[in-house]
């Protein structure tokens, strides 16, 4: 079945760096759009990048773009998520999720989740 | 920029109850490209309803999906138990850039 497993998360000091991960089982990885999402506490749920097939083509939400850096690696079934500068703000729960095109874009596996803190 | 309202923000229900979520699009959006998700705390969000009105694998047929233009429903028939979480609507932004929108969700709390 499906699974999307991700790691890396902590806590980090505001302008620190982190990496994400997420890994993937199930299906073939490098057929899928692949998405980043985050809930900050107490927030919804907003989408902050995601990364076309081969890895080619990538899109940010403003908050995050020329900080995070999404890339994957299809031999591995991989995404990752880097993350730089980070601030207060952007303290969340982030999940990885596959973007699966004929349902409208809608994303149908989600991961559980990686607990981001950052605080002094 | 695409904004996604939900209304209302907390839906006290009982179970057995008919629960109807609404979400309204600040421009008109394509059918295409709305979903829904369940969001229970602590779990992975699940995809409900795509394409306005699609089921999602496994989902059970108390849930269904509907509208169009700027205003969007998400039904539970009757409610049961499980169904106690948050949910949110999204939609996939094509006209703004491929940027997804979620609005910000409407907790169905028991009565």
């Amino acid at each position: 079945q499906v699974q999307l497993v991700e790691s890396g998360g902590g806590l980090v000091k505001p302008g620190g760096s982190l990496r994400l991960s997420c890994a993937a089982s199930g299906f073939t990885f490098g057929d899928f759009y692949m998405t980043w999402i985050r809930q900050a506490p107490g927030k919804g749920l907003e989408w902050i990048s995601h990364i076309s097939t081969s890895g080619s083509t990538t899109d940010y939400a403003d908050s995050v773009k020329g900080r995070f850096t999404i890339s994957r690696d299809n031999a591995k079934n991989s995404l990752y998520l880097y993350m730089n500068s980070l601030r207060a703000e952007d303290t969340a729960v982030y999940y990885c999720a596959r973007r699966k095109y004929t349902f409208g874009r809608a994303f149908d596996y989600w991961g559980q989740g990686a607990l981001v803190a950052v605080s002094s | 920029e695409l904004v996604l309202t939900q209304s209302p923000g907390i839906l006290s229900l009982s179970p057995g109850e008919r629960a109807t979520l609404s979400c309204r699009a600040s421009h008109t959006v394509s059918n295409t490209y709305v979903a829904w998700y369940q969001h229970k705390s602590g779990q992975a969000p699940r995809l409900l309803i795509y394409t306005t009105s699609s089921r999602a694998t496994g989902i059970p047929d108390r849930f269904s999906g509907s509208g169009s233009g700027t205003d969007f429903t998400l039904t539970i028939s009757r409610l049961e138990p499980e169904d106690f979480a948050v949910y949110y609507c999204q939609q996939y932004g094509q006209q703004f850039g491929g940027h997804p929108a979620f609005g910000p969700g409407t907790k169905v709390e028991i009565k």
